[in-house]
């Protein structure tokens, strides 16, 4: 099986502008989670999608904001960029149900100028 | 916020000799996962152990869980060079609001000298 795919892997962007960053998750895994990595605050959970549902949410700003497709596919868009976004970007799928092991993509690493 | 703390923060070793890392974390759990990360890059899943389980294995790595205490253990075996890498203890908790939501510690940074 394929593993997970993230687009872009790189990104430059300025401040206000807006960025969508794109994961597409392994065959047959429904459920897809978002986290961004700096080296101040480490690993944080920014949300999950399950069936194109988001079915909880971290303690991130609405800026952050996500969907998920029909095909399990799904997008993250940040708005209005902030210095303090630069971060990897990793997403995750998993197969149901809760309690399983996540598979993480080799993120988008995004950089904020 | 992270859920945990582990120690070391970092770790320097030769190879061949065994590698230790800890984790603990404040709630009740249902899994407690182990990832590695190389310079920066994805997550890999290393092992998954439930919370009713005390002890797993899969090939060089041993993990522990102790619930009482809320803390973990990964101990690579017989290192290698290739092992260099951070090491990160996850935690899934209890209950029903946890979907798809893993809490992460802070990391070991792991160096394997040839």
């Amino acid at each position: 099986k394929a593993g997970v795919t993230q687009t872009p892997r790189y990104l430059i962007k300025t401040r206000g502008q807006q960025v969508t960053l794109s994961c597409s998750p392994i065959s047959g895994h429904r459920s897809v989670s978002w986290y961004q990595q700096t080296p101040g605050q480490g690993l944080q959970f920014l949300f999950e999608y399950f069936s194109e549902t988001q079915r909880n949410k971290g303690n991130f700003p609405g800026r952050f904001s996500g969907r998920q497709f029909s095909n399990s596919r799904s997008e993250m868009n940040v708005s209005t960029l902030e210095l303090g976004d630069s971060a990897l970007y990793l997403c995750a799928s998993s197969s149901p149900p809760p309690g399983v092991a996540q598979y993480f993509g080799p993120g988008t690493r995004l950089t904020v100028l | 916020s992270q859920q945990g703390e582990e120690d070391p923060q970092a770790l320097s070793i030769q190879e061949g000799e065994n590698a230790t890392m800890n984790c603990s974390y404040k709630t009740s759990i249902n899994n407690l996962q182990w990832y590695r990360q190389n310079s920066g890059r994805g997550l890999v899943h290393l092992i998954l152990i439930r919370s009713n389980e005390r002890e797993k294995h899969s090939g060089r790595l041993r993990v522990t869980l102790d619930t009482s205490k809320k803390s973990s253990s990964l101990l690579i075996t017989a290192s290698r060079a290739a092992d260099t890498a951070s090491y990160f203890c996850a935690t899934e908790r209890a209950g029903g609001t946890s979907y798809g939501k893993l809490t992460f510690g802070q990391g070991t940074i792991l160096t394997v000298h040839p």
